[in-house]
């Protein structure tokens, strides 16, 4: 079974704090995506990264895989309240690529449930 | 372009109840799937559908079914509800292109099930 641990859980922070969130897996994926999600919606892709060490940067969001492609972690400049929300990584397994594309079966971490007090 | 819809946004259901929920995904999308999301074991996906066929399966029991139709929208069906069952569940679609890339996934804001 595919595991990818998230952490930490839970994150209570004062706004302009910097803070990373770590997703650890003992399996390979073949890309690995952040989302953000916000009560009563659906999880919304901020970024995905295929290429072991690749970093990618969204404003103040700064993303990293790891070389191995096990792991993979989310740092965030000077928090604001709007970044408040739930953290989801998900890790795309080799298996779905029945059709030469990469469906449908992602395994997610239990999120990071971020705080970002003004 | 219209996001992914997914109707009833809530329900209330008993044990032993039959529940059907539906997704309409963003036009021409192909790929629909459905995931469980609960609070103790996080977003666990349930099963994938491309051109109404399930392609793909997640580790549920047989009370958990879908479909798919020749629109792309897509129903999941659960049977025999038991109280475990209450939980967000989410649609997502995808262009599900065939060239090798990560499509992006697309989800809806999921319907809320109680039951109770």
């Amino acid at each position: 079974t595919q595991l990818l641990e998230q952490s930490p859980q839970f994150l209570s922070i004062q706004e302009g704090e910097n803070l990373t969130v770590y997703c650890n897996s003992s399996s390979v994926f073949s890309s690995l995506q952040w989302y953000r999600q916000e009560p009563g919606e659906g999880p919304v892709l901020l970024v995905t990264v295929v290429t072991g060490g690749e970093v990618k940067k969204l404003k103040r969001l700064t993303f990293q895989f790891g070389d191995a492609r096990k792991d993979s972690s989310l740092h965030i400049t000077a928090a604001q309240p709007g970044d408040t929300g739930l953290y989801l990584c998900a890790g795309d397994t080799p298996s779905s690529r029945h059709y030469g594309g990469s469906q449908g079966n992602l395994i997610f971490g239990k999120g990071t449930k971020l705080s970002v007090k003004p | 372009k219209a996001g992914v819809t997914q109707t009833p946004r809530y329900l209330i259901k008993t044990r032993g109840q039959q529940v059907t929920l539906s997704c309409s995904p963003i036009s021409g999308h192909r790929s629909v799937s459905w995931y469980q999301q609960t609070p103790g074991q996080g977003l666990q996906f349930l099963f994938e559908y491309f051109s109404e066929t399930q392609r793909n399966k997640g580790n549920f029991p047989g009370r958990f079914s879908g479909r798919q139709f020749s629109n792309s929208r897509s129903e999941m069906n659960v049977s025999t509800l038991e109280l475990g069952d209450s939980a967000l569940y989410l649609c997502a679609s995808s262009l599900a292109q065939t060239s090798g890339s990560t499509d992006t996934q697309y989800f809806g804001p999921g319907t809320r099930l109680t039951v109770l």
